[in-house]
């Protein structure tokens, strides 16, 4: 099955640079890949997400790149603000199959002022 | 849109009781609801699958006569920790896929469960 692997477990950066998370998969049928930021306690909120016949997307201080022939993938957010504190979680999943999403192990990433 | 409600939030209870999680989706119809387990500052785990009208499928090594699982309408599922024990305090999040969406999963805010 699918085994998605995230780095670093945690992230400490100073408010206005950038912060990247890298994540690799294994299964190279995995065609998905959503992003998600969670709060202590809180549900986790999809922030953006790609698709394999895509190789980047970005969403104002968010970006995601992809690289299928190396199976990974990154998480960019520049300008950091403290609220960007939070816990990322990565995800890979199979978009026609079961769409089960196999989550990486997470980054706690703190933003400094 | 796309809003998934579970109820109860929280909810604590002694060990050897039962307990019910329900998963909503409150303005989309979920053909597929998803069951995860979240431990202290660790990742999602998948615990089953659950299609509308049939049985869920479990993930390996997740007990099924522990975990039951019921999806008796598109827009409910629910899940029953039976027998629950210290070890099973956890976060317990449902995620619904909306009918007509073909990747997109909406995660409801979790259910903490503790187990004295």
């Amino acid at each position: 099955g699918e085994n998605v692997e995230q780095h670093p477990s945690t992230l400490s950066v100073q408010e206005g640079d950038s912060a990247v998370i890298k994540c690799t998969y294994s299964d190279s049928a995995s065609n998905y890949f959503p992003w998600y930021k969670q709060e202590l306690g809180k549900r986790p909120q999809l922030i953006i997400d790609i698709r394999s016949n895509v190789g980047e997307k970005k969403d104002q201080r968010i970006a995601v790149t992809l690289n299928k022939t190396a199976k990974h993938f990154s998480l960019h957010i520049t300008e950091t603000q403290p609220e960007d504190s939070a816990v990322y979680f990565c995800a890979a999943s199979i978009i026609q199959g079961a769409q089960k999403l196999v989550f990486g192990q997470g980054t706690r990433l703190t933003i400094n002022p | 849109g796309a809003v998934v409600s579970q109820h109860p939030s929280w909810v604590i209870c002694k060990s050897g009781t039962s307990v019910k999680i329900e998963c909503r989706s409150l303005d989309f119809q979920a053909t597929t609801m998803f069951w995860y387990r979240q431990f202290p500052k660790q990742s999602l785990m998948l615990m089953a699958t659950s299609n509308e009208g049939s049985k869920a499928t479990y993930e390996q090594g997740v007990e099924k006569d522990k975990f039951l699982i019921n999806h008796a309408s598109l827009t409910l599922s629910t899940l029953t920790v039976t027998s629950a024990h210290p070890e099973d305090s956890s976060f317990y999040i449902c995620s619904a896929r909306a009918r007509t969406d073909g990747h997109e999963q909406y995660f409801g805010p979790g259910t903490r469960l503790t187990v004295t």
